[in-house]
């Protein structure tokens, strides 16, 4: 069964350093790799998404993050923290549509980044 | 990028009545939609996946008949929480699978239903 652990319940950064949140996977082939970011009471907002091709993918509000398949790995990265960054974030792993099957979004527990001044 | 609406963002309701919440994907047909329950300070946990036109897949241990989901277009789903009890306070999250035009699906989700019954 697939799964994702985010090892890292809390972390806190100051404003304007560098941040990397830990994703790892389970699963048997490449799946499909997602960040998310959730405000307080609200939804979830996609950062980025790897499918295929180049591991290093960019996503919106200046993050990035890069698949490493060897690592089983997919970490959440970001040259210089803004206190408006201060969130949740999810990582999620999904299976290929393969024969129009539906699949299902597995979550990891979710990292709650705090930023100081 | 694709927009949810979900509605209403925030319910309070007396022990024992029904509440509807609405998920709509706004610029997109969604056969396929998903509801969540977040507890506080914890991850998502999927409770269904509703598809158009037909029975809702609910995940074990939920129970179908108090959460009663109906998805009769290819743009709204409804999650009615029948019979709602304090235990039922929690936080909906919806989202709409986009196929997009390769076929790479990706969730979009809600803003989210605070329910509270008191």
């Amino acid at each position: 069964a697939q799964s994702v652990t985010q090892p890292d319940i809390h972390i806190t950064v100051s404003e304007g350093a560098s941040l990397e949140l830990r994703c790892n996977y389970s699963y048997g082939a490449t799946p499909y790799l997602f960040w998310y970011v959730q405000s307080p009471g609200q939804g979830l907002q996609l950062l980025l998404k790897y499918f295929s091709g180049d591991t290093l993918v960019q996503g919106i509000k200046g993050f990035e993050a890069e698949f490493k398949r060897s690592q089983s790995s997919f970490n959440l990265r970001k040259p210089s923290v803004h206190w408006s960054d201060a969130a949740e974030y999810f990582c999620a792993v999904d299976s290929p549509n393969y024969g129009g099957a539906t699949n299902k979004l597995i979550f990891g527990t979710g990292t709650l980044l705090a930023v100081q001044p | 990028g694709a927009v949810v609406s979900q509605h209403p963002s925030w319910v309070i309701c007396k022990s024992g009545t029904s509440v509807k919440i609405e998920c709509r994907s706004l610029d997109f047909q969604a056969t396929t939609m998903f509801w969540y329950r977040q507890f506080p300070k914890q991850s998502l946990m999927l409770m269904a996946t509703s598809n158009e036109g037909s029975k809702a897949t609910y995940e074990q241990g939920v129970e179908k008949d108090k959460f009663l989901i109906n998805h009769a277009s290819l743009t709204l789903s409804t999650l009615t929480v029948t019979s709602a009890h304090p235990e039922d306070s929690s936080f909906y999250i919806c989202s709409a699978r986009d196929p997009g035009g390769t076929g790479q699906n990706i969730q979009y989700f809600g803003a989210g239903t605070r329910l509270s019954v008191l």
